[in-house]
């Protein structure tokens, strides 16, 4: 199973918005409502932000969102914040009942 | 609140054994699905094995299947993860994760580190 395919970095000013692009095939992303957003801040454990595309857990901030089209899922984090500044990987559910993660996208407010 | 908590990490050197324990609280251990996931050093997220409740079901990675073998004892509430054969490219920090059945990991430990190493 190849890692779903996302940016290596992604950079924004703050207050503006930025999209993460996650791309994989029909036999996950595309077949599945299943992807999920985890931030990692450096030394830390990755945290789930965005799950079932669309959906956040309580005490995320409405500036994550999540959508997809296809074979392709994003994030979108709106009023960009110093404190978003971490790495981001896309996951999902496969066709072999496996889990597949993303490269993973290096978010940098500059 | 959910804490999970794994030990067991250190060196070992190539074809070495090394078995990792993640301890959970704060829920119904028992109720949900598990996971182990890894992250070799400067690399991304590497899923590595499910087990369902009951322990019926486990799937693994190709990169561990017949290597890794995960298990879990809900009266103490515990996960396991039992890594055979180990090769250098299984470096990594290994973290236990809660999971909603397939889907998602919803909360995860602070993650261990395994060297592989001679």
């Amino acid at each position: 199973q190849s890692a779903l395919t996302q940016p290596a970095s992604v950079s924004g000013s703050p207050g503006q918005s930025i999209t993460i692009s996650c791309t994989g095939t029909s036999s996950d992303v595309g077949g599945y409502n299943y992807v999920s957003w985890y931030q990692q801040h450096p030394g830390k454990a990755p945290k789930l932000m965005i799950y079932d595309v669309t959906n956040r857990p309580s005490g995320v901030s409405n500036r994550f969102s999540g959508s997809k089209s296809g074979n392709t899922a994003s994030l979108i984090i709106s009023g960009l914040q110093a404190e978003d500044e971490a790495d981001y990987y896309c996951s999902s559910y496969t066709s072999s009942s496996t889990q597949v993660f993303g490269t993973g996208t290096k978010v940098t407010v500059v | 609140q959910v804490q999970l908590v794994e030990s067991g990490g250190g060196l070992v050197k190539p074809g070495g054994s090394l078995r990792l324990s993640c301890a959970a609280s704060g829920f119904s251990f028992s109720d949900y699905y598990m996971s182990w996931i890894r992250q070799a050093p400067g690399k991304g997220l590497e899923w590595v094995s499910y087990i369902s409740s009951s322990s019926s079901y486990t799937n693994y990675a190709d990169s561990v299947k017949g290597r890794f073998t995960i298990s879990r004892d809900n009266a103490k509430n515990s996960l396991y993860l039992q890594m055979n054969s180990l090769r250098a490219d299984d470096t990594a920090v290994y973290y236990c994760a809660r999971a909603r059945f397939l889907e998602l990991f919803d909360y995860w430990g602070q993650g261990i580190l395994v060297t592989v190493s001679s």
